[in-house]
């Protein structure tokens, strides 16, 4: 079945605590993104890559990094999380007809 | 700039009602345009989507046809189920790197 797969789907943690939340896509894709979702600020991007060993910020980097080592992996990382991180993270990969999304990491920052 | 709106939630409509939830894009050049819904507790699936100007998208009941003259992409069906309650996102692309999202708009449907 062709699917994005996050994990963890839900992560408390402290605030300082560096932590990284996976993405893998079976699909081939070349280009994947991470967004994030706020209630009232709707769905947010927060980094790309169009390729392997290609990354790009999105409108919303700051406090965040991603790698992407293979193309089917593309992790986020959060290296001193804070509570303003508080959210619900989406992974999302395709080509220029539509993207498939992962089912979210709901992350609380405490 | 480039953007997309989308009408206001949330919406609720009775079984079998019409929906309409109206969005419009500003762009530069000709853009790709998608509607995605996310279901309580779940990621976005993508619903339909046009290429170009006068395509209409269609999937599970849902139409949407790409204006380029009034460059709208409005989502429509004739008769909503409870099973339809979700959020809608309207979205552009105009380059290979670039989603922009619309606000979603909130749908119940109550039996």
């Amino acid at each position: 079945e062709a699917q994005v797969t996050q994990n963890p789907r839900y992560l408390i943690t402290v605030t300082g605590k560096k932590l990284t939340v996976t993405c893998s896509q079976n699909m081939n894709h070349e280009y994947m993104s991470w967004y994030r979702q706020d209630p009232g600020l709707g769905l947010r991007q927060i980094y790309y890559s169009m390729n392997v060993e290609v990354t790009d910020k999105g409108d919303v980097p700051e406090g965040y990094k991603v790698s992407r080592k293979e193309k089917r992996n593309f992790p986020l990382i959060l290296e001193s999380p804070s509570p303003n991180q508080t959210s619900l993270y989406f992974c999302a990969s395709g080509l220029n007809y539509g993207y498939t999304f992962g089912s979210g990491t709901r992350l609380t920052v405490v | 700039g480039n953007s997309v709106t989308q009408m206001e939630g949330p919406v609720t409509l009775s079984e079998e009602a019409f929906l309409t939830i109206n969005c419009t894009y500003t762009a530069t050049g000709y853009p790709s345009l998608f509607w995605y819904v996310q279901y309580p507790g779940e990621g976005l699936q993508l619903l339909l989507k046009a290429t170009k100007a006068d395509d209409k998208g269609s999937n599970k009941g849902f139409e949407a046809t790409y204006r380029k003259e009034t460059t709208s992409f409005h989502l429509e069906k004739g008769s909503v189920q409870v099973s339809d309650s979700a959020v809608y996102f309207c979205a552009r692309q105009t380059s290979y790197d670039k989603v922009i999202f619309g606000p979603g708009t909130s749908l119940s449907v109550i039996p």
